[in-house]
């Protein structure tokens, strides 16, 4: 009985290299939320996704990061050239239906993402 | 601006004591308040929840949180720590009832628990 599954659980980059960090929701969930923890700040929302299609992307930088939840496999959310400033864990979570406050949400243990 | 502001960054405990974590909200109308711990490798795991009604809220593994809005609180209680409970807990704002990605997080505490 999996719960939220995020590998890998560390992840070490040079700056200027791509990071991919996947997501496998809870069976039956077809809803997966990302969330940044930044050093210091709590964690923001990013982008929410159902499969095939992004949601709601209105916390994700503009530049760099992308996101996707296909038919098949798990969610990936996508940094390329990465930097410094991208070092954070980073926290998936999915849950069974739409995402009013009454959703309960489940979470994955996170991967933390070094950039050196 | 909504903020939550979690006052204590680490707490160490006794195992038998008991347990107060404080959480503090900036917001202007009642807000959708919860309580997420993460245990050491796990996801972050949903304690207890308010909405409305009753402002004292009962959650798992033993823990209640009070909802108290003339001090814009939401402080997480147990009366008996067990050693198990050595984690990161976090308190969380919802703004509205019709969106759960918008939740405003605190920082976390980050509690340990002596033998």
């Amino acid at each position: 009985n999996a719960g939220v599954m995020q590998n890998p659980r560390h992840l070490v980059r040079r700056r200027g290299q791509e990071a991919r960090l996947r997501c496998s929701p809870m069976k039956g969930h077809s809803h997966v939320y990302w969330y940044r923890q930044l050093p210091e700040e709590g964690l923001k929302f990013m982008v929410y996704l159902q499969k095939e299609n992004i949601i709601d992307e209105s916390g994700m930088p503009k530049e760099r990061f992308s996101a996707e939840f296909p038919k098949e496999g798990p969610s990936i959310l996508r940094i390329q050239q990465v930097v410094r400033g991208d070092s954070a864990a980073y926290f998936c979570a999915s849950s069974r239906g739409g995402s009013t406050t009454n959703e309960k949400l489940f979470f994955g243990s996170g991967t933390q993402l070094s950039v050196l | 601006a909504q903020s939550v502001t979690q006052p204590d960054i680490h707490i160490t405990v006794s195992e038998g004591a008991s347990l107060e974590l404080r959480c503090n909200y900036s917001y202007g109308a009642t807000p959708y308040l919860f309580w997420y711990v993460q245990s050491p490798g796990q996801g972050l795991q949903l304690l207890l929840k308010y909405f409305s009604g009753d402002t004292l809220v009962q959650g798992i593994k033993g823990f209640e949180a009070e909802f108290k809005r003339s001090q814009s609180s939401f402080n997480l209680r147990k009366p008996s720590v067990h050693w198990s409970d050595a984690a990161e807990y976090f308190c969380a704002v919802g703004l509205n009832a019709g969106n759960n990605r918008k939740l405003i997080w605190g920082l976390g505490t980050s509690l340990a628990v002596n033998p």
